[in-house]
């Protein structure tokens, strides 16, 4: 399995421009999630979806779209990039439902700069 | 989600066990504990989970107090590799798929 995987790597974007950061997943996992995490802190959630055709805001969802059409793919849009927007962004899975604590499964992360 | 409480860092000598602690003490009866930590440059990992009873795996084990208002992550002998940051997290099975991460405690281990 290649887990969860990110693309881009890196990515400097020019203010209002807008771009898609990728996620993808091979573990069936219903449950998936973007954080961003700014220097020197933890991360904070900015949405998440409970499978495919479900998604909700998390705690930093401003400036930010997502939708999940498959079980596998959850992509996040910038409508409009902003320089506080800069930081490093987080997929991550894991298995569905409540009543179980399961393990999430984290993406390598999206360095975002924008100018 | 209750709160938790950790040192902002700490230091270890390699091949000595850490023990890493986090305090609780708003915890629930439906609140698992669960230990993530985060590599340089790297996303956060999983290390490891609990309810009440003391845990134990590959990478480490976690020790929680009889009244569950804190807990203590285990690493036995402290690798360079374990230098990162730790983040000790309250979640509640019953209250959705949510995971709150604070600033961590960030370990250091010299040669």
């Amino acid at each position: 399995n290649a887990g969860v995987t990110q693309t881009p790597k890196f990515q400097v974007l020019k203010t209002g421009q807008s771009m898609t950061l990728q996620c993808a997943q091979d573990m069936n996992h219903e449950y998936m999630s973007w954080y961003r995490q700014d220097p020197g802190m933890g991360l904070r959630l900015i949405h998440y979806s409970v499978g495919a055709g479900i998604t909700d805001q998390g705690e930093v969802p401003n400036g930010y779209n997502v939708s999940r059409s498959t079980t596998e793919d959850f992509p996040l849009r910038l409508l409009s990039a902003a320089p506080s927007q800069t930081s490093v962004y987080f997929c991550a899975s894991k298995r569905g439902g409540n009543g179980r604590a399961y393990e999430q499964y984290f993406g390598p992360g999206t360095r975002l700069t924008v100018t | 989600d209750a709160k938790t409480t950790q040192p902002n860092s700490m230091e270890s000598n390699e091949e000595e066990p850490v023990h890493l602690p986090c305090n609780h003490s708003t915890i629930s009866g439906t609140d698992y504990i669960h230990w993530y930590r985060q590599l340089p440059s790297q996303g956060p990992e999983y290390v490891i989970h609990g309810l009440t009873s003391n845990v134990n795996n590959r990478m480490a084990s976690l020790a929680i107090a009889e009244d569950r208002k804190s807990s203590t992550l285990i690493l036995h002998r402290a690798t360079l590799r374990d230098a990162a940051v730790y983040y000790c997290i309250l979640r509640d099975v019953w209250a959705g798929q949510n995971f709150v991460f604070g600033p961590g405690t960030r370990l250091s281990v010299l040669p």
